[in-house]
């Protein structure tokens, strides 16, 4: 099954400042998502990033806040912008993955964000 | 509104000792069924995958089982191990590989103790 890097796997922000987070696969993809994990919740899907157009938002999450770019098909980033305390999370990257057979959905380690 | 729930929230148990986690659903109709397994500071590791119509999937010492009527699955874990410790999250989806809809439980955290 596919490979996922991500970066970075933690950092701590300042408040109105943003963060871009990296994905990066070992092989073409389809399908790439972006998810959020708050403290003690289930994950929450922020968008659906599409190589050569713009990604696709779930309902309570804007581009402004969470621009994404999907440049190839083994790459994306996703920016939380002017960040405040309420943005401090985990933020996933998932592919559609039809090598893993166990559930066809790979995921990334996760960045471990602390907005102070 | 499609949910997910899954008890206990937490489960502490000793080593080599098995245990069952489970997961209610409301989502309806569906089209699979997901159990991963995320360690701490990792993200998520599928470890099973049922249609609606599969009884029970096995990948090692984990074993899925899925009762479609009544909505419910559960994760049995066979003589347990330190490595097991982790949170076991149960997803359910609708819609076939390519434009499926994800719904995600809050997780069971499991607690292996020697």
């Amino acid at each position: 099954s596919a490979v996922i890097s991500q970066k970075p796997s933690r950092d701590i922000c300042q408040r109105g400042t943003s963060l871009t987070i990296q994905c990066q696969v070992d092989s073409q993809v389809t399908m790439m998502f972006w998810y959020r994990q708050q403290p003690g919740q289930s994950l929450t899907l922020i968008a659906t990033a599409n190589q050569g157009s713009e990604a696709t938002y779930e309902s309570g999450f804007v581009i402004d806040k969470f621009p994404i770019s999907r440049p190839n098909l083994t790459f994306s980033t996703l920016t939380v912008s002017n960040m405040s305390p309420e943005d401090s999370s985990i933020y996933l990257c998932s592919v559609g993955d039809r090598g893993n057979l166990k559930g066809g959905y790979t995921f990334g380690s996760g960045t471990r964000l602390t907005v102070v | 509104k499609n949910q997910v729930e899954q008890s206990p929230q937490s489960l502490i148990i000793l080593e080599g000792k098995n245990c069952t986690l489970q997961c209610n659903y409301t989502v309806s109709p569906f089209s699979n069924l997901r159990w991963y397994k995320q360690d701490t500071g990792r993200g998520p590791v599928s470890l099973t995958i049922m249609t609606f119509s599969e009884n029970t999937k096995s990948n090692g010492r984990y074993t899925a089982t899925l009762d479609a009527d009544t909505k419910q699955s559960s994760l049995h874990i066979t003589a347990s191990q330190l490595s097991d410790s982790a949170s076991y999250i149960c997803v359910v989806s609708l819609g076939t590989f390519g434009n499926e809809k994800l719904t995600f439980g809050t997780g069971t955290r499991l607690t292996i103790i020697p």
